[in-house]
């Protein structure tokens, strides 16, 4: 199963582009790559899915390489209420079953 | 809007008492998972099931057990509670086949004494 590394932490300020970047060496052929935020006492909510080259949505942009080895969320112009944990998971119908496996995740502290 | 329920945000218990943590989803969802949530570890899946009456350990299954017997609703056991199990449990579930998108419950933090 991949296993997934991100930075501890990370601050930014207000309209700045924060990218944040996971690595996942092992990642399997039928893993797809999703990257959660979670605001303090709430579960972690979807922000975007790839599986290779580019995802862009409202909310963010998922750069993915074509070894599919690492992958980098970009958040364009953040403000004060991004300020969250950004988890990195990798996962999906792998050798039988479904896992997913979160990584530790990023703290982003944006600063006014 | 889809909706993950669990039936309590905060518990205080006993070491040696039996936990029960209901997780209920109302999207017909054939996949759900509990995980735990501690300060620097991260989310660590506890178990999982990808439908009803089947489950699948998952990373940290020791001292905790799992039932599902209706599609909609997920319990995680604790048979016999201890200070370690102490944390954030969150509860998860997702449709089969699709590509990887969790809907996660507020969280069950647990305090064991």
């Amino acid at each position: 199963l991949a296993k997934t590394t991100q930075p501890i932490s990370m601050d930014s300020y207000e309209g700045q582009e924060v990218n944040i970047t996971c690595s996942h060496n092992n990642i399997a052929t039928n893993d797809y790559i999703t990257w959660y935020q979670q605001f303090p006492s709430q579960g972690p909510r979807f922000i975007i899915q790839g599986y290779k080259t580019k995802v862009t949505n409202e909310v963010a942009s998922l750069f993915i390489p074509a070894d599919r080895k690492s992958s980098t969320l970009s958040l364009p112009r953040v403000s004060l209420s991004d300020t969250a944990v950004y988890y990195c998971l990798v996962g999906g119908f792998t050798s039988g079953t479904y896992k997913y496996i979160f990584g530790t995740g990023t703290r982003l502290k944006v600063l006014a | 809007d889809v909706k993950v329920t669990q039936s309590s945000r905060y518990l205080v218990k006993r070491t040696g008492e039996k936990v029960f943590l209901e997780c209920v989803q109302d999207m017909d969802h054939e996949n759900m998972f509990w995980y735990r949530q501690d300060p620097g570890l991260g989310l660590r899946l506890i178990y999982f099931s990808y439908d009803v009456k089947m489950k699948e350990k998952g990373d940290i299954p020791e001292g905790y057990s799992v039932s599902r017997e209706k599609k909609e609703r997920f319990s995680l056991i604790l048979e016999s509670a201890s200070t370690n199990q102490t944390s954030m449990y969150l509860c998860a579930s997702r449709p089969q086949g699709s590509t990887g998108e969790l809907f996660f419950g507020e969280g069950s933090r647990l305090t064991v004494l």
